[in-house]
């Protein structure tokens, strides 16, 4: 089983819809978590953080269920520009200190 | 400007010919990182370094070599490269992990052995 598991997509919504999507990680003892955002094979860049208590930045919103060991990511109001893959971090200490990437899940705005 | 560089960004070689992607940063970051991108497989860690002199092997690192001999430099060495090395590789650095550092990215070197 992946240590980070996402869905590849592709959402297709069309501009001003809202979206949202999962990603499901298999260490109980993951500690941090973030969100990426990578445009079209370029460099991966921080979208947001991923606090126990969810959290806000403009339209995007995160939440995390520890519970059920995953993480979500909404966009609301979408935009063309938020066309991207999306990629779900997993950090732990356990041993020696480990990110893990998701796969990515696609997304296209459409006008 | 703060930045991750990588150098070269496209290079095609043949198989069993050594080569070097060099990456360098210029933010003093302690925590450096070499992944490799493949399709339906997301980033994976070929080689890590908390600080200088120290490097451990990530997920995948049979067939490649690292160094931190300087804080700012952290190269990725081949050397004898084989077409399943063929991939997108990203350098990224952090300050020393607490699990709250954004990493930052270099631009990608997309590497195709023939």
């Amino acid at each position: 089983r992946k240590e980070v598991e996402q869905d590849p997509g592709p959402f297709n919504v069309p501009e001003g819809a809202t979206v949202a999507f999962n990603c499901t990680y298999s260490n109980s003892a993951s500690q941090s978590f973030f969100w990426y955002r990578q445009d079209c094979r370029k460099e991966p860049k921080l979208l947001m953080s991923v606090y126990s208590s969810g959290n806000e930045d403009g339209r995007f919103t995160a939440q995390l269920n520890r519970a059920s060991q995953y993480i979500s990511l909404l966009i609301r109001d979408s935009k063309l520009s938020d066309s991207a893959t999306y990629l779900c971090v997993v950090t732990s200490w356990e041993n020696d200190y480990k990110l893990s990437f998701g796969a990515g899940t696609t997304v296209t705005v459409r006008a | 400007e703060a930045q991750v560089t990588q150098n070269p960004r496209y290079l095609i070689t043949v198989t069993g010919k050594k080569l070097t992607v060099t990456c360098s940063q210029n933010m003093n970051h302690e925590y450096m990182s070499w992944y490799r991108q493949d399709p339906g497989l997301g980033l994976r860690q070929i080689y890590y370094s908390m600080n200088v002199e120290v490097t451990d092997k990530g997920d995948v690192p049979e067939g490649y070599k690292v160094s931190r001999k300087e804080k700012r430099n952290f190269p990725l060495i081949l050397e004898s490269p084989s077409p399943n090395q063929t991939s997108l590789y990203f350098c990224a650095s952090s300050p020393p992990p607490t699990g709250t550092d954004e990493q930052f990215f270099g631009p990608g070197t997309r590497l195709t052995v023939l």
